[in-house]
């Protein structure tokens, strides 16, 4: 009963470092998202991969890279982390479609902070 | 562009009492769903209830509703007899079809709902 495991659940980096977030999820879902959380901002979409080998932008690009593995994994890359990508990071799945009433599932969360 | 706004940053409800969480959305898409979800102190995003624009009928789940009125476009989460569980912030989200996103959710800023005792 899984659903979407985000991988790890705290992490502490150093300005300039780089790291990967992993999402996996075992719905069987085709679109996977990363979204990140900060106060008072609710959540912003990072990017979002709508179905296997397929990758697109959301509203908070810039300095990110994601990677679609699989149908299941689908992960997030900081190549150079700066204090202002400290946020809680959420992973999400969800059926495809453009108007499917599906929600999407959530991972747990990553709270990340960069120093 | 698409939006959701949530007007109120916090509330407060007394037990047992029921509490209206305001939403409202703007999109120029005809087709488009409305989504709340809940999220308790743990930090984990929960589903709770769904609405399309082409729904007749107000969307229930439990003690959730959805006060959906198109023309006003507000999606007013409603809650029937608090629990001290259902304090938490509470998102209101909206998909739509915005060119290519495909389906992707824009959220609102979020309410906090304390509930007393």
């Amino acid at each position: 009963n899984a659903g979407v495991t985000q991988t790890p659940k705290f992490q502490v980096l150093k300005t300039g470092q780089s790291m990967t977030l992993q999402c996996a999820q075992d719905m069987n879902h085709n679109s996977m998202y990363w979204y990140r959380q900060d106060p008072g901002m609710g959540l912003r979409l990072i990017y979002y991969s709508a179905s296997e080998g397929t990758t697109d932008k959301g509203e908070v690009p810039n300095g990110y890279n994601v990677s679609r593995l699989n149908k299941r994994e689908f992960s997030l890359r900081l190549e150079s982390a700066a204090p202002s990508q400290t946020s809680v990071y959420f992973c999400a799945s969800s059926a495809t479609g453009r108007y499917s009433n599906q929600p999407q599932h959530f991972g747990d969360g990553t709270r990340l902070s960069i120093l | 562009a698409q939006k959701i706004t949530q007007t109120q940053p916090g509330m407060f409800v007394q037990e047992k009492e029921a509490v209206t969480l305001d939403c409202t959305y703007d999109t120029s898409d005809p087709s488009y769903g409305l989504f709340w979800y809940k999220q308790p102190s743990s930090g984990e995003m929960i589903f709770l209830i769904y609405q399309g624009s082409y729904d007749q009928q107000n969307a229930t789940e439990g003690r959730y509703s959805l006060n959906f009125q198109k023309a006003r476009k507000s999606a007013n989460l409603v809650i029937s007899a608090s629990q001290l569980g259902d304090s938490a912030m509470y998102f209101c989200a909206m998909r739509g079809s915005d060119g290519g996103s495909q389906g992707n959710l824009i959220f609102g800023k979020g309410t906090k709902l304390s509930v007393k005792p």
